[in-house]
């Protein structure tokens, strides 16, 4: 069956870079049209996409965030990682990673459990 | 940016309908889906691509999508189905959430 993990620090310092990396087992990031996307939710508040990479190395960034993201895989390890720059108190929320199972699917069908991180000096 | 709309909260009595909507402009010319969220668990796909649902999910839960809105019907309201739901659509290269709905069972 399908799992992903997600994996990084719970504590980061303002400015600092958080570094987040989502282990799944089940399927293989070389598959046609699958994917691994990243979500976060602030504590209490809605979801918000943040990026999703395609088995093809094909990257999507939200609008609003792309500069301070970056998504990368491992396929021989089945790992994506994201990177986000300059982290704020305001980006401190649980962050998911989730497989998308087709390039024309647009949804997330098998979420990880969710990683903590708060940002805080 | 494409922005989802949904009401905070809808309350619905147990075996009763509830209906949840997910307003955007021209969301009916797109696929939405439905997540449900129950507190301290991650989220749960129960429709997908307007209508379907995945395997495991109950029959009570149904979407559909026209024009501006799409809406999660959950028929004969249990009160394991108090949770959280998010619609979610994809629009110019990016996945929107929306705003979420808080769902009770009297």
């Amino acid at each position: 069956q399908i799992t992903l993990k997600e994996s990084g620090p719970t504590l980061v310092k303002p400015t600092q870079t958080l570094t987040l990396t989502c282990t799944f087992s089940g399927f293989s990031l070389s598959t046609s049209g699958v994917g691994v996307g990243w979500i976060r939710q602030p504590p209490g508040k809605a979801l918000e996409w943040l990026a999703l990479i395609y088995w093809d190395d094909d990257k999507r960034y939200s609008p609003s965030l792309k500069s301070r993201l970056t998504i990368t895989k491992d396929t021989s390890k089945n790992q994506v990682v994201l990177t986000m720059t300059n982290m704020d108190p305001v980006d401190t929320a649980t962050y998911y990673c989730a497989h998308s199972p087709c390039g024309s699917c647009r949804f997330f069908d098998y979420w990880g459990q969710g990683t903590l991180v708060t940002v805080s000096s | 940016s494409y922005e989802l709309t949904q009401p905070p909260s809808v309350s619905v009595s147990p075996g009763q309908t509830a209906s949840i909507t997910c307003s955007g402009d021209k969301l009916g010319d797109k696929y939405a889906c439905w997540y449900q969220q129950k507190p301290g668990q991650s989220p749960v796909l129960v429709i997908y691509q307007d209508s379907k649902r995945p395997s495991g999910i109950p029959e009570r839960f149904s979407g559909s999508n026209s024009g501006n809105t799409a809406t999660l019907t959950i028929s004969g309201t249990q009160a394991m189905d108090e949770a959280d739901y998010y619609c979610q659509a994809w629009d110019s290269s990016a996945y929107v959430f929306g705003t979420g709905t808080k769902v009770t069972v009297l």
